[in-house]
């Protein structure tokens, strides 16, 4: 099945800096990449996606770029403000058996 | 408001009790999910369940049940026989596998 690695598991970094995530997948059919952000207490939250058909999305100050043949994909927060910090995951889904995977997440702090 | 609904937030039980937690949902959703989070090892699943009266078996379904007899409720009982219940318990739901999953704010669940 997929397995889904995540890197590193905490970064901190200080406001305005930018921060970056990285995750890589095993399973080369999976085709649907969310990214999701946790806050202390509370449910993870989606903040963006991207699927295989293409190779970099944005939304803001917040970027994530794919690429298939390496099986791995980022996650790219640019300014970064201290309510950024949270603990981000990252996921990969597989249509052919109906899984998702998550990493084992990252917890960001952004220092005032 | 549309949305995941999970009770209660914190919930305590002795060893070798069942305890049942809820997980309700108003988004029209056929797709609904149970995930334990522990701290350093992401998301993993429990149960899914892609449509009523249907549910599938994630990586760690021993020790649980569920049922899914109406589109929005999806119950999860932690028997006696999970060897190590205490965890923080996340229901999700989505249109399926390859879009947005919501979640629920989380159980936090102590067996003492």
């Amino acid at each position: 099945g997929e397995n889904v690695e995540q890197h590193p598991s905490t970064l901190s970094v200080q406001e305005g800096d930018s921060a970056v995530i990285k995750c890589t997948y095993s399973d080369s059919a999976s085709n649907y990449f969310p990214w999701y952000k946790q806050e202390l207490g509370k449910g993870p939250q989606l903040i963006i996606d991207i699927r295989s058909n293409v190779g970099e999305k944005k939304d803001q100050r917040i970027a994530v770029t794919l690429n298939k043949t390496a099986k791995h994909f980022s996650l790219h927060i640019t300014e970064t403000q201290p309510e950024d910090s949270a603990v981000y995951f990252c996921a990969a889904s597989n249509p052919n058996n109906n899984d998702m995977r998550f990493g084992a997440g990252t917890r960001l702090t952004v220092k005032p | 408001d549309g949305g995941i609904t999970q009770s209660p937030k914190y919930l305590f039980r002795k060893e070798g009790q069942n305890v049942t937690l809820s997980c309700e949902q108003n988004l029209n959703h056929d797709a609904m999910y149970w995930y334990r989070q522990d701290p350093g090892q992401g998301l993993r699943l429990i149960y899914y369940s892609q449509i009523v009266n249907d549910f599938q078996k994630g990586d760690i379904a021993e020790g649980y049940s569920v049922s899914r007899e109406k589109k929005e409720s999806f119950p999860l009982t932690v028997t006696s026989a999970q060897k190590n219940p205490t965890a923080f318990y996340l229901c999700a739901s989505s249109i399926d596998r390859y879009t947005e999953a919501f979640f629920g704010q989380g159980t936090r669940l102590t067996v003492v």
